[in-house]
């Protein structure tokens, strides 16, 4: 599983708070990644991180914010929640020394209510 | 506009049988293309790949064809098994620079009836 933990697994929450996904790693690699799932859009990236303090936009950006202070932790911000927000959330991470091949963590689902 | 597309979102195959699962791509400059494979409440996790050097690879039930004239590429499972009943995605690396971002399809949904 590549030492990929996500938390919290489930939280369900309120339009308009604010909430933080967090995804830990163990292995030190370089490369992480927040994606969400949704039903008949598959996996979308929303943003990435290719080093501490290093992050980029993706996909799916708006609406969220990402931090990376330390190596192994990958943080995901949603500033003030909305329903269209509820998700499947997956951190994932590049091995340092793989292709392309990603490896990802068990999710997060968040509901907003 | 969606540059990795898998247009089934279902298939169900009988146990024993091939499963077939198609993907099709409109950027030509994809070099390398992965499947996943993803179980109800997990993470997905990589299954196999392949070189758009080659146009075949294989591990155990699973090989994946590349027809690059096509853009289009396959997962056979042979013989399929209840235990292979998953969502399997479909994705390619984008050019951006050292980002490895993936590009996902939207995932078919295979149903392995014993």
């Amino acid at each position: 599983d590549a030492g990929i933990t996500q938390s919290p697994r489930h939280k369900v929450t309120e339009t308009g708070t604010p909430v933080t996904l967090r995804c830990h790693q163990t292995e030190n690699h370089r490369y992480m990644y927040w994606y969400r799932q949704d039903p008949g859009h598959g996996l979308r990236l929303i943003h990435y991180s290719y080093g501490v303090k290093d992050t980029d936009k993706g996909e799916v950006s708006d609406g969220y914010s990402v931090s990376r202070s330390k190596t192994e932790d990958f943080l995901l911000t949603l500033e003030s929640a909305t329903s269209s927000q509820t998700s499947v959330y997956f951190c994932a991470i590049k091995v340092t020394s793989g292709n392309n091949e990603q490896f990802f963590g068990p999710g997060t689902r968040l509901t907003v209510l | 506009d969606q540059q990795v597309k898998q247009n089934s979102p279902s298939l169900s195959v009988q146990e024993g049988r091939i499963s077939i699962l198609n993907c099709d791509y409109t950027n030509s400059m994809f070099d390398y293309f992965l499947w996943y494979k993803k179980y109800p409440a997990e993470g997905p996790t990589f299954l196999i790949s392949i070189s758009s050097i080659k146009d075949k690879n294989e591990d155990g039930r699973f090989t994946v064809f590349l027809n690059k004239s096509a853009k289009h590429l396959s997962l056979h499972i042979v013989p399929s098994q209840p235990g292979d009943s998953a969502v399997y995605f479909c994705a390619a690396p984008n050019s951006g620079a050292g980002s490895y971002q993936l590009t996902f399809g939207k995932g078919t949904k295979l149903s392995v009836i014993p």
